[in-house]
């Protein structure tokens, strides 16, 4: 079944540590997105990128980075510069242009610890 | 510049009685609009979308929304609530001329169904 998975489910971080999301997807999307929940929140957007090799930066992309090297996956890695990471993560997927919207992954959960 | 607006944190209804959960929005040119939902711990699953045609959009699970465009609404509806529909909805536009494919996200309505 074509889909977007998201990995892991949770993580759990230490102060001062980098960890890496991982979101593969197979529906041969050209454009993939990353998103942050915060409980009461909406979806803010972090960073997207709309081809393999270029990505842009969302509303909130400070101490964040991501790779987009094969068209299937778009990891994202919260830094340690990341003052505040505990957050529900989403990565989304579509055709260019968006025309009949996203898929989603599953999210991962992000801990602090 | 796009925006969308969810006017309502909750909606409660009882079950068996209708539902409604409210979304505006704002761009230049035609909008495509999108409903999604969000259960506990899960992504986003998309429920419906206009991009043109006929006002009345039906969509996943009994949901239909009707767009408005001289209020510049699609709100989400149900004949009859179900508790089961208890979750969070989300909102969605992109600006039709847009070749970027960016959805705005309104902030969401959790929608209680009490049996």
């Amino acid at each position: 079944d074509g889909g977007i998975t998201q990995s892991p489910k949770y993580l759990f971080r230490k102060e001062g540590q980098n960890v890496t999301l991982s979101c593969e997807q197979n529906l041969n999307h050209d454009a993939m997105y990353w998103y942050r929940q915060d409980p009461g929140q909406g979806l803010r957007l972090i960073y997207y990128s709309q081809i393999v090799n270029d990505f842009q930066k969302g509303d909130i992309a400070e101490g964040y980075s991501v790779s987009r090297e094969k068209k299937e996956s778009f990891p994202l890695t919260v830094t340690s510069a990341q003052k505040n990471p505990t957050a529900f993560y989403l990565c989304a997927s579509s055709t260019t242009g968006a025309v009949y919207g996203y898929t989603f992954g599953s999210g991962t959960r992000l801990t602090v610890v | 510049a796009q925006s969308v607006a969810q006017p309502e944190d909750q909606v409660n209804v009882a079950e068996g009685n209708p539902l409604t959960v409210k979304c505006t929005y704002s761009v230049s040119g035609n909008p495509y609009l999108f409903w999604y939902v969000q259960y506990p711990n899960r992504g986003l699953q998309f429920l419906l979308k206009y991009i043109t045609g006929d006002n009345l959009v039906k969509g996943s699970y009994g949901f239909e929304a009707e767009f408005n465009k001289s209020q510049t609404s699609f709100h989400l509806k149900k004949p009859s609530a179900l508790v089961s529909d208890s979750a969070l909805y989300f909102c969605a536009v992109r600006e039709g001329s847009s070749n970027t494919g960016k959805l705005i996200f309104g902030q969401g309505t959790t929608l209680q169904v009490k049996p």
